[in-house]
């Protein structure tokens, strides 16, 4: 079976710094791999996913992760925050039909 | 592309009462269908995912139930509602005859609160 980790509940940073969301998932198959954001009340948004080819991906609102598969983890990462991205954001893994969440990672943008 | 539908927004329902939340998908066909919920610090618990007409797969025995009667419908029940079943519900889907390599889109949830 696979597992999602997310290493940081929370994530405070000031706006227009770097950050990066730390993923680590284990699996003994392939799997594929994505990012959601979530904002308050709301569903999950797809940000980026990771099937094959390139080890780093980009996706929507500047975001981008790379697939590292030595060390099975899944890194989101954005240059420079806005205050629009503060929002709780997920990792999962897919196999087969079935996609697994970590337990997801606040991201709080202060001004 | 896909649009998840969900009804209601937010429930609110004593314990021992029944339940059914449906949900409905437009922009694709024989889509793979999954009913998650989310509990505040704990992610996503998969309950459900069905690849087709009556084909249901459970994840975690619980007090919830759930049925797929037409190819792009989707309902979660339970016929006595407890106090741990509160709790966000999502609905969401695949593209036709997905193996894992078409992401999830999401529906809205829907807020559930038993008391």
């Amino acid at each position: 079976a696979q597992s999602v980790t997310q290493l940081d509940s929370q994530v405070p940073v000031f706006e227009e710094a770097p950050v990066e969301l730390r993923c680590n998932y284990s699996s003994s198959v392939s799997v594929y791999l994505f990012w959601y954001v979530q904002y308050p009340n709301q569903g999950l948004q797809l940000l980026l996913k990771y099937l094959s080819g390139s080890t780093l991906v980009k996706g929507i609102n500047g975001f981008e992760a790379e697939f590292n598969k030595s060390q099975t983890s899944f890194h989101l990462r954005k240059p420079s925050v806005h205050i629009s991205d503060t929002a709780e954001y997920f990792c999962a893994v897919s196999n087969f039909n079935k996609f697994y969440f970590g337990s997801g990672t606040k991201l709080n943008v202060k001004p | 592309s896909q649009t998840i539908h969900q009804w209601p927004a937010t429930l609110v329902q004593p314990v021992g009462s029944p339940l059914s939340l449906e949900c409905t998908v437009e922009g694709t066909s024989n889509p793979n269908l999954y009913w998650y919920r989310q509990a505040a610090g704990r992610g996503l618990q998969l309950l459900f995912y069905s690849v087709g007409i009556g084909q249901i797969s459970s994840e975690v025995p619980q007090n919830l139930s759930a049925s797929r009667p037409q190819d792009r419908q989707f309902i979660l029940s339970s016929k006595k509602l407890l106090l741990s079943d509160s709790g966000f519900y999502l609905c969401a889907s695949t593209g036709t005859a997905s193996w894992g390599n078409s992401p999830l889109h999401f529906g809205n949830g829907t807020r559930l609160t038993v008391t």
